[in-house]
């Protein structure tokens, strides 16, 4: 099964607040984690990525925490910002060299 | 660095006509080019996968004979729409990755097409 589920599909934080969001996958084929932020208008840019072997990555703001057991990783945006408003894909990376993304958060954070 | 440029960002043209997107690898060598559709608010759908110098291999669904692709360089990849159609109106978005053969590489992402068939 070639797939990944993403929570919350849309998601309010007021300005200083931290974002979560979630995604879980399936297949066990995957082997390269990157989150994505897309806004309108624009391609998908890549924000951060983790490999299974790490269970958490830092970069300034974001963190991802990564549970293989669970099959789950999650990003956390600290201190959000009006500015990070816009769209957040997880997406794993097949062995295949396919990307899976999910189906997307929007995050809005309101000042 | 990893710089992927897509051009027209925006087309218009009217329907049966055959539109070409580039995509562009600025600042490395793009081994394996992608190319995606995504609808409003959806997420991103790929339909074809392209190595330089091979013929591309579509997702199921996708037709080979509607959606051409071309990557003829290691810098250069190009989807056209033949003769396309109202229902061909979207967001086509490109995006490359390098060093084949490596595991665990990015994908960068151009910038995107919006294409309105009227």
């Amino acid at each position: 099964q070639q797939q990944v589920k993403q929570s919350p599909q849309s998601l309010i934080v007021q300005k200083g607040g931290i974002s979560i969001i979630n995604c879980a996958y399936e297949n066990t084929a995957f082997d390269y984690f990157p989150w994505y932020q897309q806004f309108p208008g624009k391609g998908p840019a890549l924000l951060i990525a983790i490999r299974p072997d790490v269970s958490e990555k830092k970069e300034g703001r974001f963190t991802i925490s990564f549970n293989k057991s669970a099959k789950q990783f999650s990003l956390h945006i600290m201190d959000s910002q009006p500015g990070d408003s816009a769209t957040y894909f997880c997406a794993a990376l097949h062995w295949s060299n396919k990307l899976i993304f999910g189906a997307g958060t929007r995050l809005a954070v309101h000042p | 660095g990893a710089v992927v440029s897509q051009h027209p960002s925006r087309v218009i043209c009217k329907s049966g006509t055959s539109v070409k997107i580039e995509c562009r690898s600025l600042d490395f060598q793009a081994t394996t080019m992608f190319w995606y559709r995504q609808f409003p608010k959806k997420s991103l759908m790929l339909m074809a996968t392209s190595n330089e110098g091979s013929k591309a291999t579509y997702e199921q669904g996708v037709e080979k004979d509607k959606f051409l692709i071309n990557h003829a360089s290691l810098t250069l990849s190009t989807l056209t729409v033949t003769s396309a159609h109202p229902e061909d109106s979207s967001f086509y978005i490109c995006s490359a990755s390098g060093n084949q053969g490596a595991a665990n590489q990015p994908q960068h992402f151009g910038d995107g097409t919006r294409l309105s068939i009227l």
